[in-house]
């Protein structure tokens, strides 16, 4: 069975800090592994999906890495800003229609 | 562009009431479907998904159901809740086949069981 751990769950940075979200998971059989954000109160946004074949995606000030055969992906915040506060969650997606969510780091980055 | 939408966007019904929760996805066909929870403290619970109309799959047994009469509609529903079905409910689609696609989620609805 998948489990997918996200260590902190908390974090509160400057703004201005290059920051890294950790994402750990069991089984390295996947098909992608996506980053969301979610807002209080809000639903999740997608960030950035990364197909296993893959080992990183850029978007913006945004770098997500996937190293299957450690288990692990890291979410890369360059030049952090206040509005980057939320929640960050990692999902892995396995042989079937099921994500696997971890429970998130909550992101809070001071002005 | 695709668009998804869920209603209510909050809800508080007493305990044995029932429930029914609707979800509605736009600018695309024959999408995957999928209901999850997520309760204060816990990580986002699959509850159910749906590969096609008519067709559920249920990962939770419990007092909760599911169906999809449209091709991009989707309903969860409950005949009489429990207070341990508070949550915030969203509702979420994808394109193609499983691990082929990023998994696009609703503004949610917030419920609480009273």
């Amino acid at each position: 069975k998948q489990e997918v751990t996200q260590i902190p769950a908390a974090l509160s940075v400057p703004e201005g800090e290059n920051l890294v979200l950790n994402c750990s998971f069991t089984d390295s059989a996947i098909y992608n592994l996506q980053w969301f954000r979610q807002d209080p109160g809000k639903g999740l946004t997608s960030l950035l999906l990364i197909q296993s074949s893959q080992r990183e995606q850029t978007s913006g000030r945004l770098n997500a890495s996937l190293d299957k055969s450690s288990g692990r992906s890291t979410l890369y915040i360059a030049a952090s800003q206040p509005g980057d506060s939320a929640t960050y969650l990692c999902a892995l997606q396995g042989g079937s229609e099921k994500l696997v969510f971890g429970k998130g780091t909550k992101l809070t980055v001071n002005p | 562009s695709q668009t998804i939408h869920q209603w209510p966007a909050t809800l508080v019904q007493p305990v044995g009431s029932p429930l029914s929760l609707e979800c509605t996805v736009e600018g695309t066909s024959n999408p995957n479907l999928y209901w999850y929870r997520q309760a204060a403290g816990r990580g986002l619970q699959l509850l159910f998904y749906s590969v096609g109309i008519g067709q559920i799959s249920s990962e939770v047994p419990q007092n909760l159901s599911a169906s999809r009469p449209q091709d991009r509609q989707f309903i969860l529903s409950s005949k009489k809740l429990l207070l341990s079905d508070s949550g915030f409910y969203l509702c979420a689609w994808s394109a193609g086949l499983a691990g082929k696609g990023s998994l696009y989620f609703g503004p949610g609805t917030r419920l609480t069981v009273t």
